[in-house]
């Protein structure tokens, strides 16, 4: 299994409230990506990175800001939580070689009351 | 706009039987598909890719065939186990001339139960 860890894997917090989930690899793989994942819309993406400080957006990331100051953490902040953030979120990595499978972390379960 | 779509949401199949889940694509520049599986509580797991110049690859249990003119592609699992129940997720990917950076676009996904 490729070394993943996200945190926190639960969260519950209140509308208008900051968010932080942290994934950490230890694979030293060059790609990161941030989904989160939904009843009817399989995962999506939200933002991935290319490369420390190399971040950008993916299919639905409004509302959502990344920072990868490291190769091996890619951070996912909410800068002002709302419902519709309610979701559970994942993160994946990859070598970045073409055609290259992503591997994906646990999973966070995040509740936005 | 669902650029990979999985039409049934659920498949339900005795143990011992062939489990055949299908996506269909409308991005004619997706030139790599995968599968995972994944368990509640669990990130997905990679189960088997197909690069587009191939119509076919195998693995144990496990053959995704592609079809490219119809934009097509399926996954089968013969013999079927309970312990493959789980949802199913396809994705593709699309090389780009490597500005993609290994993006992939997922179905919904569908939800297998195999009976014993």
């Amino acid at each position: 299994d490729a070394g993943i860890t996200q945190s926190p894997r639960h969260k519950v917090t209140e509308t208008g409230t900051p968010v932080t989930l942290r994934c950490h690899q230890t694979e030293n793989h060059r790609y990161m990506y941030w989904y989160r994942q939904d009843p009817g819309h399989g995962l999506r993406l939200i933002h991935y990175s290319y490369g420390v400080k190399d971040t950008d957006k993916g299919e639905v990331s409004d509302g959502y800001s990344v920072s990868r100051s490291k190769t091996e953490d890619f951070l996912l902040t909410l800068e002002s939580a709302t419902s519709s953030q309610t979701s559970v979120y994942f993160c994946a990595i990859s070598p970045g070689l073409l055609q290259e499978t992503q591997y994906f972390g646990p999973g966070t379960r995040l509740l936005v009351l | 706009d669902q650029q990979v779509k999985q039409n049934s949401p659920s498949l339900s199949v005795q143990e011992g039987r062939i489990s055949i889940l299908n996506c269909d694509y409308t991005n004619s520049m997706f030139d790599y598909f995968l599968w995972y599986k994944k368990y509640p509580a669990e990130g997905p797991t990679f189960l088997i890719s197909i690069s587009s110049i191939k119509d076919k690859n195998e693995d144990g249990r496990f053959t995704v065939f592609l079809n490219k003119s119809a934009k097509h592609l399926s996954l089968h699992i013969v013999p079927s186990q309970p312990g493959d129940s789980a949802v199913y997720f396809c994705a593709a990917s699309a090389y780009a001339g490597g500005t993609s950076y290994g993006k992939l676009t997922f179905g919904q996904g569908t939800i297998l139960t195999v009976h014993p």
